[in-house]
Protein backbone atom coordinates (compact mmCIF):
# COMPACT_ATOMS: atom_id res chain seq x y z
CA UNK A 1 0.00 0.00 0.00
CA UNK A 2 1.35 3.59 -1.12
CA UNK A 3 1.39 5.84 2.01
CA UNK A 4 0.71 9.53 1.92
CA UNK A 5 2.75 11.43 -0.65
CA UNK A 6 3.26 15.32 0.02
CA UNK A 7 4.94 18.11 -2.07
CA UNK A 8 6.93 20.12 -2.10
CA UNK A 9 9.42 18.46 0.32
CA UNK A 10 10.88 21.89 1.36
CA UNK A 11 9.73 25.42 0.70
CA UNK A 12 11.94 28.44 1.48
CA UNK A 13 9.33 31.91 0.33
CA UNK A 14 9.71 35.85 1.48
CA UNK A 15 7.29 36.60 3.91
CA UNK A 16 3.77 38.41 1.77
CA UNK A 17 4.66 35.58 -0.66
CA UNK A 18 2.13 32.99 -1.80
CA UNK A 19 2.73 28.94 -1.04
CA UNK A 20 1.01 25.76 -2.14
CA UNK A 21 1.46 22.34 -0.93
CA UNK A 22 0.20 19.09 -2.35
CA UNK A 23 -1.27 15.76 -0.47
CA UNK A 24 -2.21 12.58 -1.89
CA UNK A 25 -3.74 10.37 0.50
CA UNK A 26 -4.01 6.64 0.50
CA UNK A 27 -6.10 5.33 -1.91
CA UNK A 28 -9.55 4.88 -0.14
CA UNK A 29 -9.50 6.95 2.98
CA UNK A 30 -12.03 9.20 3.19
CA UNK A 31 -10.49 10.81 5.77
CA UNK A 32 -8.04 14.11 5.13
CA UNK A 33 -6.03 16.06 7.53
CA UNK A 34 -4.00 19.03 7.33
CA UNK A 35 -1.86 19.46 10.56
CA UNK A 36 0.86 22.42 11.24
CA UNK A 37 3.73 21.97 13.32
CA UNK A 38 6.18 24.36 14.70
CA UNK A 39 9.38 23.10 15.65
CA UNK A 40 9.46 21.19 19.09
CA UNK A 41 5.88 21.32 19.52
CA UNK A 42 2.94 18.54 18.72
CA UNK A 43 0.97 18.64 15.41
CA UNK A 44 -2.05 21.12 15.51
CA UNK A 45 -4.85 20.35 12.93
CA UNK A 46 -5.71 22.95 10.93
CA UNK A 47 -8.48 21.82 8.73
CA UNK A 48 -9.73 17.93 8.50
CA UNK A 49 -12.20 17.01 5.17
CA UNK A 50 -14.85 13.65 4.87
CA UNK A 51 -14.89 13.53 1.39
CA UNK A 52 -14.61 16.19 0.03
CA UNK A 53 -17.03 18.37 2.96
CA UNK A 54 -14.75 20.27 5.27
CA UNK A 55 -15.30 18.69 9.27
CA UNK A 56 -13.04 21.01 11.10
CA UNK A 57 -11.53 24.34 10.28
CA UNK A 58 -12.35 26.29 13.25
CA UNK A 59 -8.07 26.62 13.87
CA UNK A 60 -7.66 27.43 10.25
CA UNK A 61 -6.40 31.23 9.43
CA UNK A 62 -9.49 31.79 7.12
CA UNK A 63 -7.48 35.71 6.31
CA UNK A 64 -4.69 34.07 4.91
CA UNK A 65 -4.85 30.22 4.56
CA UNK A 66 -7.57 28.02 2.48
CA UNK A 67 -7.84 24.74 1.61
CA UNK A 68 -9.63 22.22 -0.93
CA UNK A 69 -9.80 18.80 -1.53
CA UNK A 70 -11.60 18.38 -4.89
CA UNK A 71 -13.42 14.93 -6.28
CA UNK A 72 -12.57 13.63 -2.54
CA UNK A 73 -9.08 12.70 -2.79
CA UNK A 74 -6.23 15.08 -3.30
CA UNK A 75 -6.09 18.05 -1.15
CA UNK A 76 -4.28 21.44 -1.78
CA UNK A 77 -3.31 23.66 1.03
CA UNK A 78 -2.33 27.84 0.22
CA UNK A 79 -0.59 30.40 2.58
CA UNK A 80 -1.03 33.89 0.76
CA UNK A 81 0.50 36.08 1.88
CA UNK A 82 2.57 33.79 3.91
CA UNK A 83 4.06 35.39 7.45
CA UNK A 84 7.21 34.68 9.66
CA UNK A 85 5.45 32.65 12.29
CA UNK A 86 4.07 30.34 9.42
CA UNK A 87 7.55 28.76 8.98
CA UNK A 88 7.00 25.41 10.39
CA UNK A 89 6.12 21.38 9.52
CA UNK A 90 2.74 21.10 7.12
CA UNK A 91 1.52 17.57 7.71
CA UNK A 92 -1.16 15.32 5.48
CA UNK A 93 -2.40 12.56 7.33
CA UNK A 94 -5.12 10.36 5.89
CA UNK A 95 -7.50 7.87 7.40
CA UNK A 96 -10.39 5.46 6.28
CA UNK A 97 -14.03 6.34 7.91
CA UNK A 98 -15.56 2.82 8.40
CA UNK A 99 -13.92 1.44 11.95
CA UNK A 100 -16.16 3.80 13.85
CA UNK A 101 -13.92 4.74 17.20
CA UNK A 102 -10.60 3.94 15.57
CA UNK A 103 -9.36 6.69 13.58
CA UNK A 104 -5.44 6.03 13.28
CA UNK A 105 -4.14 8.52 10.87
CA UNK A 106 -1.06 7.82 8.09
CA UNK A 107 1.28 10.53 8.13
CA UNK A 108 3.12 12.34 4.97
CA UNK A 109 6.44 13.13 5.54
CA UNK A 110 5.61 16.85 5.93
CA UNK A 111 6.44 19.82 3.58
CA UNK A 112 8.76 21.77 5.71
CA UNK A 113 8.21 25.79 5.03
CA UNK A 114 10.51 28.72 5.87
CA UNK A 115 9.23 32.09 5.77
CA UNK A 116 12.17 35.22 5.89
CA UNK B 1 -4.79 24.81 21.80
CA UNK B 2 -3.17 21.00 22.81
CA UNK B 3 -4.93 18.42 24.28
CA UNK B 4 -2.26 16.73 25.95
CA UNK B 5 1.04 17.28 27.74
CA UNK B 6 3.66 15.00 27.59
CA UNK B 7 5.90 14.61 30.57
CA UNK B 8 9.24 13.92 30.59
CA UNK B 9 9.53 17.13 28.10
CA UNK B 10 12.99 15.18 27.60
CA UNK B 11 14.33 12.09 28.32
CA UNK B 12 18.03 10.32 27.82
CA UNK B 13 18.44 6.72 28.92
CA UNK B 14 21.02 3.94 28.42
CA UNK B 15 20.23 1.03 25.65
CA UNK B 16 18.85 -1.84 27.49
CA UNK B 17 16.92 0.46 29.58
CA UNK B 18 13.00 0.93 30.03
CA UNK B 19 11.44 4.47 29.22
CA UNK B 20 8.04 5.87 30.60
CA UNK B 21 6.57 8.45 28.89
CA UNK B 22 3.43 9.86 30.37
CA UNK B 23 0.56 11.88 29.05
CA UNK B 24 -2.29 13.59 30.67
CA UNK B 25 -5.46 15.36 29.18
CA UNK B 26 -8.22 17.68 29.64
CA UNK B 27 -11.54 16.27 28.68
CA UNK B 28 -13.00 13.30 28.03
CA UNK B 29 -11.92 10.67 24.88
CA UNK B 30 -13.11 7.78 22.59
CA UNK B 31 -9.61 6.68 22.57
CA UNK B 32 -6.15 7.99 22.97
CA UNK B 33 -3.08 7.17 20.72
CA UNK B 34 0.36 7.24 20.71
CA UNK B 35 2.95 8.09 17.82
CA UNK B 36 6.48 8.42 17.20
CA UNK B 37 8.52 11.18 14.76
CA UNK B 38 11.69 10.47 13.90
CA UNK B 39 13.70 13.87 13.30
CA UNK B 40 12.39 14.95 9.98
CA UNK B 41 9.75 13.00 9.05
CA UNK B 42 6.38 12.61 9.74
CA UNK B 43 4.33 10.19 12.36
CA UNK B 44 3.75 6.83 12.64
CA UNK B 45 0.91 4.88 14.90
CA UNK B 46 2.23 2.86 17.54
CA UNK B 47 -0.62 2.04 19.51
CA UNK B 48 -4.14 3.01 19.91
CA UNK B 49 -6.17 2.32 23.60
CA UNK B 50 -9.82 2.79 23.96
CA UNK B 51 -11.64 4.42 26.60
CA UNK B 52 -12.52 1.48 28.18
CA UNK B 53 -9.28 -0.17 28.14
CA UNK B 54 -7.03 -0.20 30.76
CA UNK B 55 -4.18 -1.47 29.26
CA UNK B 56 -2.48 -2.51 26.43
CA UNK B 57 0.76 -4.67 24.78
CA UNK B 58 2.32 -4.76 21.45
CA UNK B 59 5.72 -6.17 21.44
CA UNK B 60 7.70 -3.54 23.33
CA UNK B 61 5.56 -1.27 24.43
CA UNK B 62 3.12 -1.32 27.04
CA UNK B 63 0.46 1.63 27.12
CA UNK B 64 -2.12 2.23 30.49
CA UNK B 65 -5.08 4.64 30.42
CA UNK B 66 -6.76 5.99 33.29
CA UNK B 67 -9.75 7.89 32.68
CA UNK B 68 -10.31 8.91 36.30
CA UNK B 69 -7.24 10.53 36.78
CA UNK B 70 -6.88 11.48 32.32
CA UNK B 71 -3.90 10.42 32.21
CA UNK B 72 -1.60 7.56 30.32
CA UNK B 73 1.48 6.10 30.11
CA UNK B 74 3.86 4.85 27.39
CA UNK B 75 6.73 2.59 27.97
CA UNK B 76 9.61 1.13 25.92
CA UNK B 77 11.36 -1.63 27.73
CA UNK B 78 14.45 -3.18 27.07
CA UNK B 79 15.25 0.36 24.56
CA UNK B 80 17.39 0.47 21.37
CA UNK B 81 19.33 3.55 19.93
CA UNK B 82 17.09 3.25 16.79
CA UNK B 83 13.76 4.24 19.36
CA UNK B 84 15.24 7.59 19.31
CA UNK B 85 13.04 10.00 18.41
CA UNK B 86 9.98 12.10 19.75
CA UNK B 87 6.87 10.06 21.75
CA UNK B 88 3.25 12.20 20.99
CA UNK B 89 0.24 11.01 22.55
CA UNK B 90 -2.91 12.32 20.84
CA UNK B 91 -6.71 12.17 22.41
CA UNK B 92 -9.53 11.33 20.15
CA UNK B 93 -12.94 12.41 20.88
CA UNK B 94 -16.40 12.21 19.13
CA UNK B 95 -15.46 13.87 16.06
CA UNK B 96 -12.78 11.43 14.55
CA UNK B 97 -9.97 13.91 14.95
CA UNK B 98 -6.96 14.05 17.27
CA UNK B 99 -5.14 16.15 19.03
CA UNK B 100 -1.99 16.31 19.88
CA UNK B 101 0.09 16.89 22.74
CA UNK B 102 3.71 18.86 23.02
CA UNK B 103 5.98 15.30 22.73
CA UNK B 104 8.77 13.85 24.66
CA UNK B 105 11.71 13.72 22.77
CA UNK B 106 13.42 10.12 23.87
CA UNK B 107 17.30 9.83 23.37
CA UNK B 108 18.64 6.09 23.92
CA UNK B 109 22.64 6.04 24.41
CA UNK B 110 24.46 2.88 22.73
Amino acid sequence: EAGVAQSPRYKIIEKRQSVAFWCNPISGHATLYWYQQILGQGPKLLIQFQNNGVVDDSQLPKDRFSAERLKGVDSTLKIQPAKLEDSAVYLCASSPFDRPGANVLTFGAGSRLTVL
Amino acid sequence: SQQGEEDPQALSIQEGENATMNCSYKTSINNLQWYRQNSGRGLVHLILIRSNEREKHSGRLRVTLDTSKKSSSLLITASRAADTASYFCATSGSARQLTFGSGTQLTVLP
